[in-house]
Parts: structure tokens; C-alpha cells; sequence
């Protein structure tokens, strides 16, 4: 069984653009979370998708938003980017919401804003 | 402040054994993860203490006590390989139920 792909691995933006980040959860797992992961900050949520629901979000401002598709597929975008938006980009998927305690995460994208 | 309080950085020789503990202060979970993460890698789950008590998987082992709102994550018969970060992480039902890691300690393993 694939595992959760994440598309681009890289990505170089500018301050002031938009970037959207693609994940492909695991075949059947329709939960698909998104996290920020920064030296200093760890781990951050940024949000929850369920059946194409977001269930949860993060302490993030609106700039980042996300969407899940019929097959379970995620996206995520963040506009108007900043230098802090750098940072690597994880999405998890797993069977189901937030009963699940085990999460498959992507390998995610490193976003570098310059 | 964060809800989970882990130590940075860990260093051990390869056979030791190494103990990572996770101090909580969130009211009420549902239950504690650990997850690992080798540089430029993806977090990989570990283990999963619903309840009280020990969870072992070979050579690692999870303790959680609720009582004392901490657990625990133990490398026994450290390999190099093992070096890694090391994430705890909670579903805090205060926060509607997402997943809050700890701030990861860094397992170094040398010769």
C-alpha cells in the first residue's frame, strides 16, 4: 500500500505570493491532517480534515487555508506568504478523525519564502 | 505555554538505555502517542498508552500514569540508528480534539 505522498517536496516562493501545497493520504484513510514544522516551534496543527470537513483548526491566521476533495485528496494554501511561513510542511492521514491515535504522515514540503 | 514539556536533547552510547519524559498540563486526553522523526524524514508513529501503565514494543517502551500527568518513552539497548527526534502528542479534548505534540528531544547515540 502507497504510502501519504506530498507534492512539491521543494518550493521556493517570495514574499507576497500565494503557494498551495497538494497530499494524497494513504488509499482508504479519509482523515487527513496538516502541520508546520519549524526549529523553533515544533510541531504546529494547522488543521483537520474529515469527509471533506474541516473538523479542527489550528492557531493559525487566515492566510492558511485548506480543502479536502471527494477522494480524500487535501490541499492547502497560504497567501499573501511571509518569511516566517518557512518551514516544512507535514500532512498526515489516518483511518479515521480524531478518534485515531496513529498518524501516517507525508514526507511534507519545505517551503523557503525569501 | 505548551501543553507538553519534553527535554531538547538526550545523549547516550550505543547499548544504553534512555529514558524521554513527557510532562503534561492539559485536563483531559485521549491517551498519549510517541512518534519518530529522523532528520529529513517524516514522524513515524511509535506507541499509544490509552491507559495507565507499560506498552512495550521490543526494544522501546511507553509508560503513561494520568495521576501524576506524565509519561514516558524508554530506548532500550540503544543503536546508532536510533538517533532521532522523539515526539510526544496528545488529542486535548479542551481543544477540540487536535493533536498537540511536545516541543521533541533529540536522541543522539554515539559510538
Amino acid at each position: 500500500k502507497a504510502g501519504v505522498t506530498q507534492t512539491p517536496r521543494y518550493l521556493i516562493k517570495t514574499r507576497g505570493q500565494q503557494v498551495t501545497l497538494s497530499c494524497s493520504p494513504i488509499s482508504g484513510h479519509r482523515s487527513v491532517s496538516w502541520y508546520q514544522q519549524t526549529p523553533g516551534q515544533g510541531l504546529q496543527f494547522l488543521f483537520e480534515y474529515f469527509s471533506e470537513t474541516q473538523r479542527n483548526k489550528g492557531n493559525f491566521p487566515g492566510r492558511f487555508s485548506g480543502r479536502q476533495f471527494s477522494n480524500s485528496r487535501s490541499e492547502m494554501n497560504v497567501s499573501t506568504l511571509e518569511l516566517g511561513d518557512s518551514a516544512l510542511y507535514l500532512c498526515a492521514s489516518s483511518l479515521v478523525g480524531t478518534e485515531s491515535y496513529e498518524q501516517y504522515f507525508g514526507p511534507g514540503t519545505r517551503l523557503t519564502v525569501t | 505555554g505548551q501543553s507538553l514539556e519534553q527535554p531538547s536533547e538526550v545523549t547516550a552510547v550505543e547499548g544504553a538505555i534512555v529514558q524521554i519524559n513527557c510532562t503534561y498540563q492539559t485536563s483531559g486526553f485521549y491517551g498519549l502517542s510517541w512518534y519518530q522523526q529522523h532528520d529529513g524524514g517524516a514522524p513515524t508513529f511509535l506507541s499509544y498508552n490509552a491507559l495507565d501503565g507499560l506498552e512495550e514494543t521490543g526494544r522501546f517502551s511507553s509508560f503513561l500514569s494520568r495521576s501524576d500527568s506524565y509519561g514516558y518513552l524508554l530506548l532500550q539497548e540503544l543503536q546508532m540508528k536510533d538517533s532521532a527526534s522523539y515526539f510526544c502528542a496528545v488529542r486535548e479534548r479542551a481543544a477540540g480534539n487536535k493533536l498537540t505534540f511536545g516541543g521533541g528531544t533529540r536522541v543522539l547515540v554515539k559510538p
